[in-house]
């Protein structure tokens, strides 16, 4: 599975965007890009995922270059309750591998 | 319609004792797969049942086993528990093999070993 990079912390206000970004730059053609955030230890939970092109759901948009090399994960309008670890994950086979993911912390 | 649910959600055992989790997945789901995960490691995958079957497998050694029903429902099971065995344990589920198949997780399962 392809490796990415992310930035261990990022703070970001309430109310405002939170942008996360994620290097995946030795992605290969059949590898998604799957977000999933985990709050405070509890289950892991699914955000997003794609393989080329933008993706948007009720949680979050997920813009993907065109050399798919980065994505990065957009939450709209952060809440508090946005505060959480976020992981980006290239996934080809089953299982997925995780990385320590972006700890995201919304201040008010 | 319901999540995963993990049981116990809590456990404490004492070194060498052996422990069965169990996962029961969203209803139609029927791949299942387990995670391991500590402060220094991370989250780390177990291994991934299908129709009954283990079918990946992660780096760890033959202490960890697990298994799955008919009702796609899922044990895992640790055999002479060490102190590093404390962690939270998730279980995730999809509709079927294949990375282009969403897992969606469990609460988990949180283990200490004394």
């Amino acid at each position: 599975d392809a490796k990415t990079t992310q930035p261990p912390s990022m703070d970001c206000a309430e109310g405002r965007a939170a942008n996360l970004p994620c290097n995946h730059s030795t992605i290969s053609g059949n590898e998604y890009v799957y977000w999933y955030r985990q709050i405070h230890s509890q289950g892991p939970q699914y955000i997003i995922h794609g393989l080329k092109n933008n993706e948007t759901n009720e949680m979050a948009s997920l813009i993907i270059t065109e050399d798919r090399k980065s994505s990065t994960l957009i939450l709209p309008h952060a809440t508090l309750r946005d505060t959480a670890v976020y992981y980006c994950i290239v996934r080809y086979n089953n299982d997925m591998r995780f990385g320590a993911g972006t700890r995201l912390t919304v201040k008010p | 319609k319901a999540g995963v649910t993990q049981t116990p959600r809590y456990l404490i055992k004492t070194r060498g004792q052996q422990v069965t989790l169990s996962c029961s997945p969203i209803s139609g789901h029927r791949s299942v797969s387990w995670y391991q995960q500590t402060p220094g490691q991370g989250l780390q995958f177990l291994f991934e049942y299908f129709s009954e079957t283990q079918r990946n497998k992660g780096n760890f050694p033959g202490r960890f086993s697990g298994r799955q029903f008919s009702n796609s429902r899922s044990e895992m099971n640790v055999s002479t528990l060490e102190l590093g065995d404390s962690a939270l344990y998730l279980c995730a589920s999809s509709l079927a093999q294949g990375y282009q198949e969403t897992q969606y997780f469990g609460p988990g399962t949180r283990l200490l070993v004394l």
